[in-house]
């Protein structure tokens, strides 16, 4: 099956860095998800970016479906972003079934 | 509009009871999907449901099972509870199969 894997696994920032996650794909990426998970649990949506480029205020991503990766931009980093980094990618034919990375914790140091 | 709900927050059960899980989907959504995710771990698919019917499975034994009803909420049930089902259930929707998925916050279970 498809593999996951992220870029670093742990990163500390001070306060105000920008930072880049990675993201590559054993197979073909199909319909990419980001999510940040915050320190209770919940997966909060980021990106849906099958391909190309997408931003959101501080943050942005960019898929190379070609290349099999993804890349999460961290502008001026907040504490607030504190967490676990995951990416997704669909795969299963007729079951939208997400396989997820092995994901990034971020760690922002006021 | 509504987001994706899961009860409970928190569940204690002990090793070989049975556990029911409820995920209400967001307004709209008809798929939902169900992953346990284990401390320190990306979320594991379980298994999903789209219009009532279980629409693919992952690599989890028989004793974990589903239903989704007709207004598209869910349950997970699992029996004969073993100590490595402890983990985070999360229960995620989507408008359909391939689209965007949205999470709920997700219930704690506990197997002593």
């Amino acid at each position: 099956g498809i593999q996951v894997e992220q870029s670093p696994p742990d990163l500390i920032l001070q306060e105000g860095a920008n930072s880049t996650l990675r993201c590559n794909f054993s197979d073909s990426v199909n319909n990419l998800q980001w999510f940040h998970q915050n320190p209770w649990g919940q997966l909060i949506n980021l990106f849906y970016i099958p391909s190309g480029t997408k931003q959101n205020g501080r943050l942005s991503a960019t898929t190379v479906a070609t290349e099999r990766y993804s890349l999460l931009y961290i502008s001026s980093s907040q504490t607030t972003d504190s967490g676990v980094y995951f990416c997704a990618s669909y795969y299963g034919g007729a079951t939208n079934k997400l396989i997820f990375g092995t994901g990034t914790l971020l760690a922002v140091q006021p | 509009e509504t987001g994706v709900t899961q009860s409970p927050t928190h569940l204690i059960k002990t090793r070989g009871q049975q556990v029911t899980l409820r995920c209400s989907s967001q307004s709209g959504h008809n798929t939902v999907s169900w992953y346990q995710q284990a401390l320190g771990q990306g979320p594991q698919f379980i298994f999903q449901y789209y219009r009532e019917e279980e629409n693919g499975r992952g690599n989890f034994p028989p004793r974990f099972s589903g239903l989704q009803f007709p207004n598209y909420s869910s349950e997970l049930n699992v029996n004969a509870l073993e100590l490595d089902d402890s983990a985070l259930y999360l229960c995620a929707s989507s408008f359909g199969i391939g689209y965007e998925q949205y999470f709920g916050p997700g219930t704690r279970l506990t197997v002593t």
